[in-house]
């Protein structure tokens, strides 16, 4: 089975930076996404992760560490519009499973 | 460009009633999915499909059947309302597979009463 641990709230400045961290612990892996999900919305892509290390792209950030079952979004510069819930979720070993986490909202404050 | 249309968007039911959840996809992927999503739980897998013909249970298939005679359409069907079923239910579609981007529906609010 597996496992998917985040934080369920966090809150942060405008134009600060904010990590999200994401644990799991799995019977078999084979990536790791991270979406977001606006209040009343679909989610949406972010990043995905397959091999360890960090993933940049512009503002958003996502790293891996697979022999720890880590994970972490990293959100730079900070605007009103990151206010959002964030899911990490990760694919089993056969690639036809996906698992979330429960999600942290992120608030940002002006 | 419509990517995955979910219907409707808002239902109530009674216990008991039974209903169908449309979805349909025009990106000629391969792998489609349904989760409900409900507070403080994230997003749990009811049944997935890795082409036309195949489907598979998630992790919550219980009071659910689904079917995929197209590559288009994954409708997802509730036999028997029950208040436990009172979510947010999400379509979704991959090119290839979990492990590819997934695209999802705008979500369809369904309360049993």
């Amino acid at each position: 089975g597996q496992n998917i641990d985040q934080p369920t709230e966090m809150t942060a400045t405008e134009g600060a930076i904010v990590q999200i961290n994401c644990t799991y612990q799995t019977s078999g892996f084979n990536g790791l996404f991270w979406y977001q999900q606006h209040a009343g919305e679909a989610p949406t892509f972010l990043s995905y992760n397959v091999l360890d290390g960090l993933e940049e792209k512009g503002r958003f950030s996502s790293f891996l560490s697979r022999s720890k079952g880590y994970s972490y979004l990293l959100l730079k510069e900070l605007q009103m519009k990151d206010s959002a819930s964030y899911l990490c979720a990760v694919v089993n070993n056969a690639g036809n499973m996906l698992t979330f986490g429960g999600g942290t909202r992120l608030m940002v404050k002006p | 460009n419509a990517g995955v249309t979910q219907t409707p968007k808002f239902q109530v039911l009674k216990t008991g009633q039974s209903m169908t959840l449309q979805c349909a996809q025009d990106m000629n992927h391969e792998y489609m999915s349904w989760y409900r999503q409900d507070p403080g739980m994230g997003l749990r897998l009811i049944h997935y499909s890795v082409g036309a013909g195949i489907t598979d249970q998630g992790e919550v298939p219980n009071g659910y059947n689904v079917s995929r005679s197209t590559t288009e359409d994954f409708p997802l069907r509730l036999l028997s309302a029950a208040p436990s079923q009172t979510s947010v239910y999400f379509c979704a579609s991959s090119s290839v597979g979990a492990s590819t981007e997934a695209f999802f529906g705008q979500g369809t609010r369904l309360t049993v009463v």
